[in-house]
């Protein structure tokens, strides 16, 4: 089974603060996602990497970075937070090459409260 | 860009069929997908149908695909209280583009 694990399941920081969230994933995916989630606006794309060291901004990157150095690990990083960034963040991969099928596989979610 | 509708509730009454309904924009799409985020936890593939497709049965689960109108539908058979989540519809255009695109998510009540 596929396996992907965040670091956090509930974070509480202050604005400003620099936040570092981490997903991990154990199938050897080429994909990872960072997706922020809100009620009635849905999952919305934060950043993907489809590669070591590659990334490609989504639909909401501005406020974001992210980080991948190894294949199985993804970071997302708030370099100042702020309260609009307070949500339910969701990491996911999933395997290229799979007769184009992009099933993604997804972590429990960090629920982030920023005061 | 790409856009993917639902509507944000539906109730039922348990033993009752459920219909979550979806409108994508993106002519492309060339996967449709159905994922449930159970309470507390991430989402998790359900079912999907190929744009060739114009239904797809999977045991209490049926998916309709209208190409023409660009809807899809999700029908759940004799709904359960364990039914109860959030459904959400997304859709890719394959082919080595990795990119997903989800709907804002259907939250399904069972009442028992």
């Amino acid at each position: 089974d596929v396996k992907v694990t965040q670091s956090s399941r509930y974070l509480v920081k202050r604005t400003g603060e620099k936040v570092f969230l981490e997903c991990v994933q154990d199938m050897d995916h080429e994909n990872m996602f960072w997706y922020r989630q809100d009620p009635g606006l849905g999952l919305r794309l934060i950043y993907f990497s489809y590669d070591v060291k590659m990334k490609e901004k989504g639909d909401i990157p501005e406020g974001y970075s992210v980080s991948r150095e190894k294949k199985e690990r993804f970071s997302l990083i708030l370099e100042s937070a702020s309260t609009n960034q307070t949500s339910m963040y969701l990491c996911a991969s999933s395997l290229t090459g799979t007769g184009y099928l992009e099933t993604q596989y997804f972590g429990p979610g960090t629920r982030l409260l920023v005061l | 860009g790409e856009d993917v509708e639902q509507s944000l509730f539906l109730s039922v009454r348990e033993g009752d069929s459920s219909v979550i309904n979806c409108t994508y924009t993106d002519s492309s799409s060339t996967y449709l997908y159905w994922y449930k985020q159970e309470p507390g936890a991430g989402l998790q593939l359900l079912t999907y149908i190929f744009s060739n497709m114009d239904m797809k049965q999977d045991q209490r689960l049926t998916v309709l695909l209208n190409k023409k109108d660009k809807h899809l539908s999700l029908r759940i058979a004799d709904t359960q209280t364990g039914d109860s989540a959030i459904y959400f519809c997304a859709e890719s255009r394959g082919g080595g583009y990795q990119k997903v695109t989800f709907g804002t998510g259907t939250k399904l009540q069972v009442i028992p």
